[in-house]
């Protein structure tokens, strides 16, 4: 069981918005650690979407966007396309002493 | 352009030992965080260990510490993950990776298949 929670699936159709949930707690994303997204598409390796919360690196289409609040954070993706079916991982760090980095479980995107 | 490549992987049996390397390049190594992360087939993610540009704070997951045991060398731009006591449940696409903080972090590896078995 991963210590950030994320929704195992979402969906959406050709140029809708969905938006992804990562919630952790007052070790993690409440004590003010920064979140980072990562995309893994099918048979690749992941690749980093947003860091730093809010922020997104070069290349990375503006479709793609961040935000952070108390104890959660989502990646909230619009004009989906078919090409961003794939999985999606919430990334942080914790203070406790079983681990530093930490993983949501990840969220399956379909893009019916 | 950044590059992180894996090397060392390999079919083991349980109990044994392999140690992986990652030969880093296209950037100041020696100024990154660096980690190691692995993924079990059809599996999320899971970190394993990271490591501080001087090698000064290492942290390692429960599941791993103990057995596994992460270096680097800065003058060679490489990152090491020595693991022993393997089990079965080590079987995974191990990956190094720049820590993802900062504009010029986030890059992984192709990743090096461990696979444990008898």
């Amino acid at each position: 069981q991963s210590v950030l929670t994320q929704p195992p699936s979402v969906s959406g159709a050709p140029g809708q918005r969905v938006t992804i949930s990562c919630t952790g707690s007052s070790s993690n994303i409440g004590a003010h650690y920064d979140v980072h997204w990562y995309q893994q598409l099918p048979g690749t390796v992941p690749k980093r979407l947003i860091y730093g919360n809010n922020n997104r690196p070069s290349g990375v289409p503006d479709r793609f966007s961040g935000s952070k609040s108390g104890t959660s954070a989502s990646l909230v993706i619009t004009g989906l396309q078919a090409e961003d079916e794939g999985d999606y991982y919430c990334q942080s760090y914790d203070s406790s002493l079983s681990a530093y980095v930490i993983f949501g479980g990840g969220t399956k995107l379909t893009v019916l | 352009q950044v590059q992180l490549v894996e090397s060392g992987g390999g079919l083991v049996k349980p109990g044994g030992s392999l140690r992986l390397s990652c030969a880093a390049s296209g950037f100041r190594f020696s100024d990154y965080y660096m980690t190691w992360i692995r993924q079990a087939p059809g599996k999320g993610l899971e970190w394993i260990s990271y490591i501080s540009p001087s090698s000064s704070t290492i942290y390692y997951a429960d599941s791993v510490r103990g057995r596994f045991t992460v270096s680097r060398d800065n003058a060679k731009t490489s990152l090491y993950l020595q693991i022993n006591s393997l089990r079965a449940d080590d079987t995974a696409v191990y990956y190094c990776a720049i820590d993802g903080s900062g504009p010029n972090g986030g890059y992984w590896g192709q990743g090096t298949l461990v696979t444990v078995s008898s």
